[in-house]
């Protein structure tokens, strides 16, 4: 079966601007999280989305959102961009919840400018 | 907050080596994971260990849940070139709905 597929691989943004990323997770998988990963912080919680619901939310200012949409696909949204929000996005989908571990896809990598 | 550390940071070796790494938390989680991420991809997901003292192999690879559930372990024998990458352990936080990541150890196998 198809893996977790995120869109784009690669993004520049200047500061200040807005972005979306985009989310398919496999096929069945009804929560999807999402994970910022640094080199200096690891992988930090975003939120979590479970039947189009807003489950779990880590510690993340206003300027990330997210949604899912009824085919369990999910977006994030960051507006207001600054160079600290430059990372590595980790989409994460899982049948129900983390107990059993996640299937990840590649990332989206994003570089504010 | 619950939190995981990892030991060592980094790891360089020779091929055929063997090698543990640790991960280890004041907090208890209902389960643990043990990912491995090579550069540019997303981790991908090893073992899942449920019952404190549980045990499981995977070729090479042995992971070991501590019997309080509070601490795990990953075991390498004969370490190959292909074992290079970032190994992260994650516990499940049930309450908050998701995982804590380990900051991870970086294992370079030499040839």
């Amino acid at each position: 079966k198809a893996g977790v597929t995120q869109t784009p691989r690669y993004l520049i943004k200047t500061r200040g601007q807005q972005v979306t990323l985009s989310c398919s997770p496999i096929s069945g998988h009804r929560s999807v999280s999402w994970y910022q990963q640094t080199p200096g912080q690891g992988l930090q919680f975003l939120f979590e989305y479970f039947s189009e619901t807003q489950r779990n939310k880590g510690n993340f200012p206003g300027r990330f959102s997210g949604r899912q949409f009824s085919n369990s696909r999910s977006e994030m949204n960051v507006s207001t961009l600054e160079l600290g929000d430059s990372a590595l996005y980790l989409c994460a989908s899982s049948l129900m919840d983390s107990n059993y571990g996640y299937t990840f896809g590649s990332g989206t990598r994003l570089t504010v400018v | 907050t619950q939190l995981l550390e990892q030991s060592p940071q980094f790891l360089s070796i020779q091929e055929g080596e063997n090698l543990t790494v640790y991960c280890n938390s004041s907090s208890v989680f209902s389960s643990l994971q043990w990912y491995r991420q090579e550069p540019g991809e997303g981790p991908v997901l090893l073992v899942t260990v449920v019952t404190g003292g549980e045990v499981k192999k995977l070729k090479r690879l042995t992971f070991q849940f501590g019997d309080a559930r509070k601490d795990s372990s990953l075991h390498i024998t004969a370490a190959q070139p292909g074992d290079t990458g970032l190994y992260l352990c994650a516990g499940d936080d049930t309450n908050a709905g998701k995982s804590t990541f380990g900051d991870g150890t970086t294992l370079t196998v030499k040839p």
